[in-house]
């Protein structure tokens, strides 16, 4: 089984500032990673993933994550936030074995708040 | 291309009852994935539809089932409905060779009285 834990419930920024979000999971077995953002009232948009390969990956939006074995982490970075990036950021692992049939298992939540 | 449908948006149903909400895939998906995601909480894994049948559960109470149709949407019941019930409930849908790459549709809000 896997675990996630998103340390900031809440990181309040400057817009135009960079920000990190940040991600630890726990897991026996290898492991996809995933940052998910969900505005308001809406369903989850896959932001970035990490499969395998190259440890920095990026995504949409500008935002990218560097995957830390050692340190079990998948931080979320961009380095300058706009208005329109205030929403709730969802970490997510799976077991890269089994197929994929065990679904994500999510952190709790970010909330990013852009202040101007 | 369509997304992820879900129907309804929002439903209110009062304790005891049942419950049915629905989802369509993805154009192209053929393997659909359901999370409950509480107020102020990440979403958590249900159970996985392919090919009809039930893949992979979750730590959900037998309450929850589900099916999938031929044309690969899916439907969620959930019987014998207690207020901690309450929540959204989100549909993925992916390939059956990339099932981590899920796609979600917007949710229905279900609130029980």
């Amino acid at each position: 089984a896997q675990s996630v834990t998103q340390l900031d419930s809440q990181v309040p920024v400057f817009e135009e500032a960079p920000v990190e979000l940040r991600c630890n999971y726990s897991s026996s077995v290898s492991v996809y990673l995933f940052w998910y953002v969900q505005y308001p009232n809406q369903g989850l948009q896959l932001l970035l993933k990490y499969l395998s390969g190259s440890t920095l990956v990026k995504g949409i939006n500008g935002f990218e994550a560097e995957f830390n074995k050692s340190q079990t982490s998948f931080h979320l970075r961009k380095p300058s936030v706009h208005i329109s990036d205030t929403a709730e950021y969802f970490c997510a692992v799976t077991s890269d074995s089994g197929g994929g049939a065990d679904g994500l298992t999510f952190g709790k939540g970010t909330h990013l708040i852009i202040q101007p | 291309d369509a997304g992820v449908t879900q129907s309804p948006t929002h439903l209110i149903k009062t304790r005891g009852q049942q419950v049915t909400l629905r989802c369509s895939p993805k154009s192209g998906h053929d393997t659909v994935s359901w999370y409950q995601q509480a107020l102020g909480q990440g979403p958590q894994f249900i159970f996985q539809y392919y090919e009809e049948e039930e893949r992979q559960r979750g730590n959900f109470p037998d309450r929850f089932s589900g099916h999938q149709f031929p044309n690969y949407s899916s439907e969620l019941n959930v019987n014998a409905l207690l207020l901690g019930d309450s929540a959204l409930y989100l549909c993925a849908s992916s390939f059956l060779a990339t099932p981590w790459e899920q796609y979600f549709g917007p949710g229905t809000r279900l609130t029980v009285t």
